[in-house]
């Protein structure tokens, strides 16, 4: 079974630092996904990768940027984390194209204080 | 902009009972509906998807119905149990491109 493991299942930050949030599959996966869930909002996109080094903004990329420099991993970057930015945070992998079945993470529920 | 409209928000159902999740979208490009299941403290799985093709795909108790000329979706889940009590949300997409998901829906089934 495809495994996707984030770093951190709970994470508190205070406002103005600057979070990391990891993401690891180990099956080989092209396309790696960061979402955003908030009740009432569903999933939300915030970017993806298709592969290494390359990044897509998704629909709100706004206050994040992300990494991708191995294939496995793909990190998210909050650069000045503010209190708008506390979610549940998933991360998703997929093989071939963007829309086939997404393999996500139990996510990162990020408080930021 | 909100591109797939997924109601209700929550759904409380009797064991044994049938749940209805509506999805309707607005693009007529999109050609690709899958449902994810999510359960509490995991993440989503995909649990089923359809094709414009057909109008019906079934995977045990679990039916999606498709009308192409309302623009809407469902997902039917036949004799409900409480091991189906989760968040569920429905999706679309065109071409090759991203999925756009929907807002989910919690459903809890009781005993």
């Amino acid at each position: 079974d495809v495994k996707v493991t984030q770093s951190s299942r709970y994470l508190v930050k205070r406002t103005g630092e600057k979070v990391f949030l990891e993401c690891v599959q180990d099956m080989d996966h092209e396309n790696m996904f960061w979402y955003r869930q908030d009740p009432g909002l569903g999933l939300r996109l915030i970017y993806f990768s298709y592969d290494v080094k390359m990044k897509e903004k998704g629909d709100i990329p706004e206050g994040y940027s992300v990494s991708r420099e191995k294939k496995e991993r793909f990190s998210l970057i909050l650069e000045s984390a503010s209190t708008n930015q506390t979610s549940m945070y998933l991360c998703a992998s997929s093989l071939g194209g963007l829309r086939e079945k997404l393999f996500f993470g139990s996510g990162t529920q990020l408080s930021v204080l | 902009q909100q591109q797939v409209k997924q109601s209700p928000q929550s759904l409380i159902v009797q064991k044994g009972g049938i749940s209805i999740i509506n999805c309707a979208y607005e693009n007529t490009a999109f050609d690709y509906f899958p449902w994810y299941q999510q359960f509490p403290g995991k993440g989503p799985a995909l649990l089923i998807a359809i094709r414009p093709d057909v109008s019906e795909k079934k995977e045990g108790r679990f039916t999606i119905s498709f009308n192409k000329s309302a623009k809407q979706f469902s997902l039917h889940i036949m004799d409900s149990q409480p091991g189906d009590s989760a968040t569920y949300f429905c999706a679309a997409s065109k071409n090759t491109d991203k999925l756009i998901f929907g807002t989910g829906t919690r459903l809890q089934v009781f005993p």
